[in-house]
């Protein structure tokens, strides 16, 4: 079946301005994650969806950032006022909350967005 | 102290070397365990996971988690060139958030 997508893949934009980001999650999963990796820093928590429940917005970096997912599926990260420390890659991850512990902790990963602010 | 320490490297071994990676951790009330192997340009992926302490076999690739120590490790035997990649160690306590590691580079040289 299909994975989870992102889009766009790349996205190159000036200091200042503002970005969106699309994620696509694997159909069925009710709980969706985006993650933000520097080279070397490894993967940084941004926000947490799951189901109807409030957001998890805790690794949110600034006030600049912000995501909503509607309808359950499709989630958009917005970045605001885009500064040269937001370049990095952008990664989307979903999940299938059940009731079993592996299938709980098993994230399913999208390709990323790999965005440069110049 | 961060959360979790992993070694960036990058480590390189010859082909059917047995490849050890390791994860530290400061927090006791972490349970579940992982690692996630992640292809350049790709996004990480599921390799191993294991509630607790002890060890998990899977084909090449075992799993182990010593919590008296806080110390995770995963071997790869026989290592193939497509092994090489960056592996990822994460832990939860329970809840959904995750944490990962820093990721360390692997190279298996033919």
């Amino acid at each position: 079946g299909a994975g989870v997508s992102q889009s766009p893949s790349n996205k190159v934009t000036e200091k200042g301005k503002d970005v969106e980001l699309r994620c696509d999650p694997i159909s069925g999963h009710t709980a969706l994650y985006w993650y933000r990796q520097s080279l070397g820093q490894g993967l940084e928590f941004l926000i947490y969806f799951q189901g109807n429940s409030a957001p998890d917005k805790s690794g949110l970096p600034s006030d600049r950032f912000s995501a909503e997912r509607t309808g359950g599926s499709v989630s958009t990260l917005t970045i605001q006022r885009t500064q040269q420390e937001d370049s990095a890659v952008y990664l989307c991850a979903s999940s299938l909350l059940g009731s079993g512990r592996a299938i709980r902790y098993e994230q399913y990963f999208g390709p990323g967005t790999r965005l440069t602010v110049t | 102290q961060k959360e979790v320490e992993q070694d960036p490297g990058p480590l390189s071994v010859p082909e059917g070397a047995i490849v050890s990676l390791n994860c530290t951790y400061s927090n006791s009330a972490f349970q579940y365990f992982m690692w996630y192997r992640q292809y350049s340009r790709k996004g990480p992926e599921l390799l191993m996971y294991t509630y607790s302490s002890g060890n998990k076999e899977d084909g090449r690739f075992t799993a182990q988690v010593d919590k008296s120590s806080k110390y995770i490790s995963l071997f790869i035997r026989d290592s193939q060139p497509s092994d090489s990649a960056t592996y990822l160690c994460a832990m939860s306590v329970g809840d959904d958030k995750i944490i990962f590691g820093k990721g360390t580079r692997l190279h298996i040289l033919p």
